[in-house]
């Protein structure tokens, strides 16, 4: 079975912190995403990549930043975060099969 | 462009009857579909994909989706309704035919199923 992980499920983080969320994929998956939920918008990606290095933004990426050192593991960042980055972060990965396994969800509130 | 509508924010069914999630989509090219649910405080679970094929797509949990060309609908059904099927379910949809951007999903805003006993 495919396994994504996230680094914390819940975080608390004040206002202009810089916040590093961790998402590691053990398929030897290529492609992987960073995506916030929020009620009544649903699932709005930030980032995405297809390999090492490489990163592609997404529909909402000001704010956030990311890192993929290595293949199998996708940082999100948020240089200084704000009340508005409250929200649930999911990360997700995929191929070669076309559908997307998403991990458990990390549960930001800055305060 | 790319989008998916999913036109119930809300779906309530008793327990044992069958239920139906609407679903429509909009992309320049063929479609991969799919269906996630949610449960609460959970990530998304991968339900079920349209690639090709047949119309009728059977996935995990004794769910299957409808495929329809002409109305662009994918349509989630159970023939009869647990009420441990109570989470969010989302549709997805996915441009074959785009270049660089071949792994991406676009999502709808979710429905919530209830199933009440």
């Amino acid at each position: 079975d495919v396994k994504v992980t996230q680094s914390s499920r819940y975080l608390v983080k004040r206002t202009g912190e810089k916040v590093f969320l961790e998402c590691v994929q053990d398929m030897d998956h290529e492609n992987m995403f960073w995506y916030r939920q929020d009620p009544g918008l649903g699932l709005r990606l930030i980032y995405f990549s297809y390999d090492v290095k490489m990163k592609e933004k997404g529909d909402i990426p000001e704010g956030y930043s990311v890192s993929r050192e290595k293949k199998e593991r996708f940082s999100l960042i948020l240089e200084s975060a704000s009340t508005n980055q409250t929200s649930m972060y999911l990360c997700a990965s995929s191929f070669p099969g076309p559908e997307q396994y998403f991990g458990p969800g990390t549960r930001l509130t800055v305060t | 462009a790319q989008s998916v509508a999913q036109p119930e924010d809300q779906v309530n069914v008793a327990e044992g009857n069958p239920l139906t999630v609407k679903c429509t989509y909009s992309v320049s090219g063929n479609p991969y579909l799919f269906w996630y649910v949610q449960y609460p405080n959970r990530g998304l679970q991968f339900l079920l994909k349209y690639i090709t094929g047949d119309n009728l797509v059977k996935g995990s949990y004794g769910f299957e989706a409808e495929f329809n060309k002409s109305q662009t609908s994918f349509q989630l059904k159970k023939p009869s309704a647990l009420v441990s099927d109570s989470a969010l379910y989302f549709c997805a949809v996915r441009d074959i035919d785009r270049g660089s951007t071949l792994g991406r999903l676009y999502f709808g805003r979710g429905t919530q199923l209830t199933v009440w006993p």
